[in-house]
C-alpha cells in the first residue's frame, strides 16, 4: 500500500532562513507526489507536484522539492522563508489503484519574524 | 480561487440528526472527493465519485452516504450524527480518471459542529 509519512509535527524558523519540510513515501511503482499547503481556515491549496523528470521541482510561492528515489524523500524547500508562509503543510502521493490523494499527517510551519 | 464550491460553510446540529453536504466541482471536472479532517484523524479520503458513478471508497461509515448527480455537483449525507462527526469535510474535483499526475482542487470545506 502507498503512503507518505511526514516525521515533524513542527518546524519553526526564522525569517529569511532557508525552510525545509520532510517527507517520505513508499509506493510499489513509480511515485506520483505532491504538496499541499493549508492556512487558518481555509482549504488546501496546490503547491507544486512531482510526476518524471527534473528531480528539483518548482512550485507555487517560491517553493521548491527535491524528489530522492534512493532516499524515497520528496522534502518541501524555500530558500528565505516569509512569516506568511507560516501555515500547515502536507504532503500527499496518489494512490496507484484509484486516482485518490494519500496524505500524510501534516507539518506545521511556524515562521517568527 | 480553486473552483470548487461547498455549501453549508458552517453547520451546528445536534447528536441524532441528519445533515446534507454540497459540492461543486470545477467547471469540467469529472471526479468529486470527500475528505474528513479532524484533529486526531488528518486528512481521511471517505468517498470518490466520477462521472456519477462511485469510482473509490475510503473509510466512510455506513451511516454516512454520498452521490454525484447528473450535472456533476456532489452530495454527502450525514445521518445519526454522533459528537465525534464534529469536523471539516473537504470536497475535491480532478478531471480525467486515470489521470494520475493531476492534481485535486479543494474547496474551503464545510465546517460541521455536532452539539
Amino acid at each position: 500500500a502507498q503512503s507518505v509519512a511526514q516525521p515533524e509535527d513542527q518546524v519553526n524558523v526564522a525569517e529569511g532562513n532557508p525552510l525545509t519540510v520532510k517527507c517520505t513515501y513508499s509506493v510499489s511503482g513509480n511515485p506520483y507526489l505532491f504538496w499541499y499547503v493549508q492556512y487558518p481556515n481555509r482549504g488546501l491549496q496546490f503547491l507544486l507536484k512531482y510526476i518524471t523528470g527534473d528531480n528539483l521541482v518548482k512550485g507555487s510561492y517560491g517553493f521548491e522539492a527535491e524528489f530522492n528515489k534512493s532516499q524515497t524523500s520528496f522534502h518541501l524547500k524555500k530558500p528565505s522563508a516569509l512569516v506568511s508562509d507560516s501555515a500547515l503543510y502536507f504532503c500527499a502521493v496518489r494512490d496507484e489503484r484509484t486516482d485518490k490523494l494519500i496524505f500524510g499527517t501534516g507539518t506545521r510551519l511556524q515562521v517568527f519574524p | 480561487d480553486s473552483g470548487v464550491t461547498q455549501t453549508p460553510k458552517h453547520l451546528i446540529t445536534a447528536t441524532g440528526q441528519r445533515v446534507t453536504l454540497r459540492c461543486s466541482p470545477r467547471s469540467g471536472d469529472l471526479s468529486v472527493y470527500w475528505y474528513q479532517q479532524s484533529l486526531d484523524q488528518g486528512l481521511q479520503f471517505l468517498i470518490q465519485y466520477y462521472n456519477g458513478e462511485e469510482r473509490a471508497k475510503g473509510n466512510i461509515l455506513e451511516r454516512f452516504s454520498a452521490q454525484q448527480f447528473p450535472d456533476l455537483h456532489s452530495e454527502l449525507n450525514l445521518s445519526s450524527l454522533e459528537l465525534g462527526d464534529s469536523a471539516l469535510y473537504f470536497c475535491a474535483s480532478s478531471g480525467l480518471a486515470g489521470d494520475r499526475g493531476g492534481e485535486l482542487f479543494f474547496g474551503e470545506g464545510s465546517r460541521l459542529t455536532v452539539l
